[in-house]
């Protein structure tokens, strides 16, 4: 069964600052790949979403993330990180292969940004 | 739009209950999912739904029944509740496989 893996779970980091954060998941052929951000006591909302196409992909919030087939990886990046990025991030995948649509998502990094 | 509405917000429940969390979605969407979220875990999925009488369960479908008889509503039923459903529950919609999920505001759900 497919599966992500978020190996940071908290990543703390200084205002202005670069910040990447990792995804990986199980090998597929063909998959569909997104990431979520959860700020307190809110649902998820999207960030950005590879189908197809670019490799490199813009999101909102000056966010981006590059897919890397060969290392099955999704890893976010932004080059300047604001007070207000402070939220839990999550990478979710769907495996186009299972013929279904289902969404699993990783265990999420939380992303703390110093003053 | 409302978008996609949970009910209740907050419920605590005693061993043994049980009790149906309410989801809604006013966008026609046909696919519509529950999660549940818990500390360093992230969302599990428990059931979804690609349209209206079908279902299938997701990863941790253990203690949990649901019902489509309608696009706009996916109801989550708790039988015999247990300390381990202590949770918060999400329920989310896409219009097509592969659309971004919209989420509603989740349900904090306690057993005790």
């Amino acid at each position: 069964a497919q599966s992500v893996t978020q190996l940071d779970s908290q990543v703390p980091v200084f205002e202005e600052a670069p910040v990447e954060l990792r995804c990986n998941y199980s090998s597929s052929v063909s998959v569909y790949l997104f990431w979520y951000v959860q700020y307190p006591n809110q649902g998820l909302q999207l960030l950005l979403k590879y189908l197809s196409g670019s490799t490199l992909v813009k999101g909102i919030n000056g966010f981006e993330a590059e897919f890397n087939k060969s290392q099955t990886s999704f890893h976010l990046r932004k080059p300047s990180v604001h007070i207000s990025d402070t939220a839990e991030y999550f990478c979710a995948v769907i495996d186009l292969t299972s013929g279904t649509y289902k969404y699993i998502f990783g265990t999420g990094t939380r992303l703390k940004v110093l003053a | 739009n409302a978008g996609v509405t949970q009910t209740p917000k907050f419920r605590i429940l005693k061993i043994g209950q049980s009790m149906t969390l309410q989801c809604t979605q006013d966008m026609n969407h046909n696919y519509m999912y529950w999660y549940r979220q818990d500390p360093g875990m992230g969302l599990k999925l428990i059931y979804y739904s690609v349209g209206a009488g079908i279902t299938d369960k997701g990863e941790v479908p253990n203690g949990y029944n649901v019902s489509r008889s309608t696009t706009e509503d996916f109801p989550l039923r708790l039988e015999l509740a247990a300390p381990s459903q202590t949770s918060v529950y999400f329920c989310a919609s896409s219009g097509q496989g592969g659309e971004k999920l919209f989420f509603g505001s989740g349900t904090q759900l306690s057993v005790l």
